[in-house]
Formats: C-alpha cells, structure tokens, sequence
C-alpha cells in the first residue's frame, strides 16, 4: 500500500504571498490531519477533516485553511504568507478519528517564506 | 499551554545500552498516548502506543510504562543500536475528541553511539 503522499517537497514563497500544499492519504483513510513543524514549537495540530468535513481545528490564525475533496485528498491553504509561516508541514491520514486511531505521515512540505 | 512535557532533550546513550525518555502530561482527559520516530527528511512514524487501562506495553526492544497517577509515561529502548538515533515525540490525546488532534511533546535527540 503506498503511503501518505504530499506534493511539492519544498516551497519558497515571498511575503505577502498565498501557498497550496497537496495530501494524498493512505487509500481507505477518511481521516486527514495538517500539522505543522518548527524547531521552537514542535509538531502543533492544524486541523482535521474527516470525510469532506472539518471536525477541529487547532489555534492558528484564519489564513491557514484547508479542505478535503470527496476521494480523501487533500489540500491546506494560507494565504498572506508571514516569515514566521516557514515550517515543515506534515500531513497525517488514518483510518478513523486521529484520536485513537494510528496516524501514518508523510515526509511534508518544507515552506521557507522569504 | 504546553499539555505534554517531554524530557531529556537529547540524550547520548552507549549501542547496547537502555535509552529512557520521559513524558509528563496535565489533562486528565488524555486516554491515548503514543509514541513516534522521526528520522531526518521523513514523518514521524508510530513506534508504539498505550491506553491508561494498562502500565505497561512492550513491543520488542520498545516499551512503554504508564503512570497514571503521576500522569506521566516513559519509552524504554532495550538493546539500543545505532539505527535508533532518531527524534522522538510522546503524545496524547482524548479519545473522545477535542480541538487540538494529538497533542506533542517537544522531542528527544537521541544519539546511539557505536
């Protein structure tokens, strides 16, 4: 079974700027969760979406957004990018809810906001 | 807030030797606590995972002890070999659902040296 996928790898954007990060889930996972990564804060929770809907979402400002499309894709948006925004994004699909049920990662996207 | 104290940092441990990472949490309310590894370049990945109802789970050279009381938890690496030196992460969450998916604790360095 092939794993979580997400697209691109790395990212550079300006300030200022709007990004689109891509989630394949594992086939047969309904559950995807966004999180993000930085050496200050570690792994904090973004939100998940469970078939097509958003069920929570973790404290970050409105201009991360996300959606999940009806084949468990999905993709995380934000928009008026800040130099703070630069982390290592890491998308997360299991087969149930994320709260007891194993979360499979992919490699995430490495956004560097200049 | 940080719901999830991890300790030590990073930790240098002898190849053979028992590699020990603590974790502390503060809500009650956590019922699931897993652990992940998480080589340079790569997600995180499921190592090992317990619930409250039991002290102690062992799946090969990785174990872990629970406290609930005390509400902490530990990860015991037995044997510890080089391919071990990875970042882990403990983390917890309620199984009935809340806004913040898995909560995680900031990550151990650990070095297995030859």
């Amino acid at each position: 079974k092939a794993g979580v996928t997400q697209t691109p790898r790395y990212l550079i954007k300006t300030r200022g700027q709007q990004v689109t990060l891509s989630c394949s889930p594992i086939s047969g996972h309904r559950s995807v969760s966004w999180y993000q990564q930085t050496p200050g804060q570690g792994l904090q929770f973004l939100f998940e979406y469970f078939s097509e809907t958003q069920r929570n979402k973790g404290n970050f400002p409105g201009r991360f957004s996300g959606r999940q499309f009806s084949n468990s894709r999905s993709e995380m948006n934000v928009s008026t990018l800040e130099l703070g925004d630069s982390a290592l994004y890491l998308c997360a699909s299991s087969f149930r809810s994320s709260y007891n049920s194993p979360l499979h990662f992919g490699n995430g996207t490495r956004l560097t906001v200049t | 807030q940080q719901q999830v104290k991890q300790s030590p940092q990073s930790l240098i441990v002898q190849k053979g030797g028992i590699s020990i990472i603590n974790c502390a949490y503060e809500n009650t309310a956590f019922d699931y606590f897993p652990w992940y590894q998480q080589f340079p370049g790569k997600g995180p990945a499921l190592l090992i995972a317990i619930r409250p109802d039991v002290s102690e789970k062992k799946e090969g050279r990785f174990t872990i002890s629970f406290n609930k009381s005390a509400k902490q938890f530990s990860l015991h690496i037995m044997d510890s070999q080089p391919g071990d030196s990875a970042t882990y992460f403990c983390a917890a969450s309620e199984t009935g659902g809340g806004a913040d998916g898995l909560t995680f604790g900031k990550g151990t360095h650990l070095i297995i040296q030859p």
